[in-house]
């Protein structure tokens, strides 16, 4: 098994840009998904297979893999955005989730 | 409408078992692989457990492996999880989620609770 590491919290200005991390060993080899949660509400995915956007997802959310880190981009960050943020990696024998990072909007 | 649905949580004594059901509509279950996610209320996200789409690949989490059973019946559409000799870092809400390709979780049921606790 592998883990991954987000920041706790990370804050940002509205209409700046946010950036979360996600690191792991051999993470770069690992296809990665990034979810939103807001409060009592199910995950939902923002970003899946590294940097492919479902539909209905703002073109605001992007993602990005080098190396052993994996980073959620956020432009134009708008108050509806803040929420908390989980990446995860996929190994045909596990799922793992990174501890997820709350993104302050103020 | 697509979507998920989980029954079965409730309150147990530490060393019981429970059932936990995740019953899906508006598409077929056995098209997908599947997963049970549970989350302690205010912390993160944990995988538990994945079945391929007939049941015949599954694997479990470290902290659920040998306790916990994920089986699913597609005449039915419907996951189970079958949990025994439960213990109190087991209580949380358990989702059950669709996945897509290479691993991802496209669609998620709201959840249902299980407290352990004497």
């Amino acid at each position: 098994s592998f883990g991954l590491t987000q920041p706790p919290s990370v804050s940002v200005s509205p209409g700046q840009t946010a950036t979360i991390p996600c690191s792991g060993d051999i993470l770069g080899s690992k296809y990665t998904s990034w979810y939103q949660q807001r409060p009592g509400q199910s995950p939902v995915v923002i970003i899946y297979q590294h940097d492919i956007r479902p539909s209905g997802i703002p073109e605001r959310f992007s993602g990005s893999t080098s190396g052993n880190t994996a980073t959620l981009t956020i432009s134009g960050t708008q108050p509806v955005d803040e929420a908390d943020y989980y990446c995860q990696a996929w190994d045909i024998n596990t799922r793992v989730f990174g501890g997820g990072t709350r993104l302050t909007v103020l | 409408e697509v979507q998920l649905v989980e029954s079965g949580g409730g309150v147990v004594r530490p060393g019981g078992s429970l059932r936990l059901s995740c019953v899906a509509s508006g598409f077929k279950l056995d098209d997908f692989g599947m997963s049970w996610v549970r989350q302690i209320p205010g912390k993160g996200l944990e995988w538990i457990s994945s079945s391929n789409w007939n049941g015949g690949n599954t694997n479990y989490g470290d902290s659920v492996k040998g306790r916990f059973t994920i089986f699913r019946d597609n005449a039915k559409n419907a996951l189970y999880l079958q949990m025994n000799s439960l213990g109190v870092e087991d209580t949380a809400l358990y989702h059950c989620a669709r996945e897509g390709l290479f691993g991802y979780f496209d669609l998620w049921g709201r959840g249902t609770p299980i407290t352990v606790s004497s």
